[in-house]
């Protein structure tokens, strides 16, 4: 089983949509978790990090269920800007951050 | 202020060549994450270097080193290149606590 697991997708989503992904992560000690944008051959960038109590910026929102070992991300009224991969990335304790393979999401006008 | 710098940006080489890339940190931080993004993969945790000392390492052979110099930037070294370690490279630096990383653009590494 993988450490950090996510649906590759495509995620093909019209302008205006709402989409939501979401991330499994097997190990029961991480400490802190994030969302990535990698835009195509670019490098990753901080999109948000992800709370125990939730949290937003602007159109998009994080949750943490750590009795379930998973991760969320809600997109809303989806902008084409919006079109890239989204990973998922969990902390060991500072030292070691494991990425998921990401999620792909293309946005259509 | 500058952000994350790594150079070159591509590199070309043959099988058994021996390679080495280059980082500078983000102004502030003194912690250098090493990445091998494979395509259509996550970036995959190499290694991490903090006041000059290798501190935490993935699943990586021998082949791949590292160092990490006083003014904090750092380098990595890869040995007896295979087709397979065709790749991304990318470093992210952090601050001590390293929770928020900061990538730069990467080193785009073709073995043929």
């Amino acid at each position: 089983r993988k450490e950090v697991e996510q649906d590759p997708g495509p995620f093909n989503v019209p302008e205006g949509a709402t989409v939501a992904f979401n991330c499994t992560y097997s190990n029961s000690a991480s400490q802190s978790f994030f969302w990535y944008r990698q835009d195509c051959r670019k490098e990753p960038k901080l999109l948000m990090s992800v709370y125990s109590s939730g949290n937003e910026d602007g159109r998009f929102t994080a949750q943490l269920n750590r009795a379930s070992q998973y991760i969320s991300l809600l997109i809303r009224d989806s902008k084409l800007s919006d079109s890239a991969t989204y990973l998922c990335v969990v902390n060991l304790g500072g030292f070691k951050t494991i990425f998921g393979a990401g999620t792909r999401l293309f946005v259509k006008a | 202020d500058a952000g994350v710098t790594q150079s070159p940006t591509h590199l070309i080489k043959t099988r058994g060549q021996q390679v080495t890339l280059r980082c500078s940190p983000k102004s502030g931080h003194d912690t250098v994450s090493w990445y091998q993004q494979a395509l259509g993969q996550g970036p995959q945790f190499i290694f991490q270097y903090y006041e000059e000392e290798e501190r935490q390492r993935g699943n990586f052979p021998d082949r791949f080193s590292g160092h990490q110099f006083p003014n904090y930037s750092s380098e990595l070294n890869v040995n007896a290149l295979l087709l397979g370690d065709s790749a991304l490279y990318l470093c992210a630096s952090s601050n001590p606590l390293g929770n928020e990383q900061f990538f730069g653009p990467g080193t785009r590494l073709t073995v043929l």
